[in-house]
């Protein structure tokens, strides 16, 4: 069966600093991978998406970006950390034309 | 430009009777929609979906409506349990590149034991 693993799972920063986020598929092949963010009291935004190794697209604006270096893994960073990239982060995945399906989450604290 | 909207941010519900949740979307060329729950600090879980040339799909408790003149798709859990307390997305697919969804605000549904 299909797994999916990020980490970590909270992390306070301060403003300014770098964030690597990193999210892992297992049980599938050439996943499509998805990137959201869940401000407090909101609905999920998608920030990025990939269907391949190296391709990604991003869907808004911001201060983060994201690499896909393997099949199976996906990274969210950031060289300098703002306030508002405070959030839960959440990492999805689908096949083809299917359902997508999401990992545990990261609380993200920025202070 | 909110394109799925869930307008009641929150909805309480007796235990055994059933919960409505609402759903209104605006593209019509969303070809696929979708239910998620989710629980406080844990990522969503899939529930239900239906396909644009349906109008109803159901699964055990769960039942989803889809109404496309009107761009109006409703979940109803019948019964209700207190572990169906969660917040619950809305959101809708175009199939384009990408298999993106697009999701609604959310409603918090509390189940009154």
């Amino acid at each position: 069966s299909q797994t999916i693993h990020q980490w970590p799972a909270t992390l306070v920063q301060p403003v300014g600093s770098p964030l690597s986020l990193e999210c892992t598929v297992e049980g599938t092949s050439n996943p499509n991978l998805y990137w959201y963010r869940q401000a407090a009291g909101r609905g999920l935004q998608l920030l990025f998406y990939s269907v391949g190794i190296g391709q990604i697209s991003s869907e808004v604006p911001q201060n983060l970006s994201a690499s896909r270096p393997q099949d199976r893994q996906f990274i969210l960073s950031s060289k300098k950390l703002l306030l508002s990239d405070s959030g839960f982060y959440l990492c999805a995945w689908s096949v083809a034309w299917n359902e997508q399906f999401f990992g545990p989450g990261t609380r993200l604290t920025v202070l | 430009d909110q394109q799925v909207k869930q307008n009641s941010p929150s909805l309480s519900v007796q235990e055994g009777r059933i919960s409505i949740l609402n759903c209104d979307y605006t593209n019509s060329m969303f070809d696929y929609f979708l239910w998620y729950k989710k629980y406080p600090a844990e990522g969503p879980t899939f529930l239900i979906s239906i396909s644009s040339i349906k109008d109803k799909n159901e699964d055990g408790r769960f039942t989803v409506f889809l109404n496309k003149s009107a761009k109006h798709l409703s979940l109803h859990i019948v019964p209700s349990q207190p572990g169906d307390s969660a917040v619950y997305f809305c959101a809708a697919r175009v199939m384009e590149y990408g298999n993106k969804l697009v999701f609604g605000a959310g409603t918090i549904l509390r189940v009154k034991s």
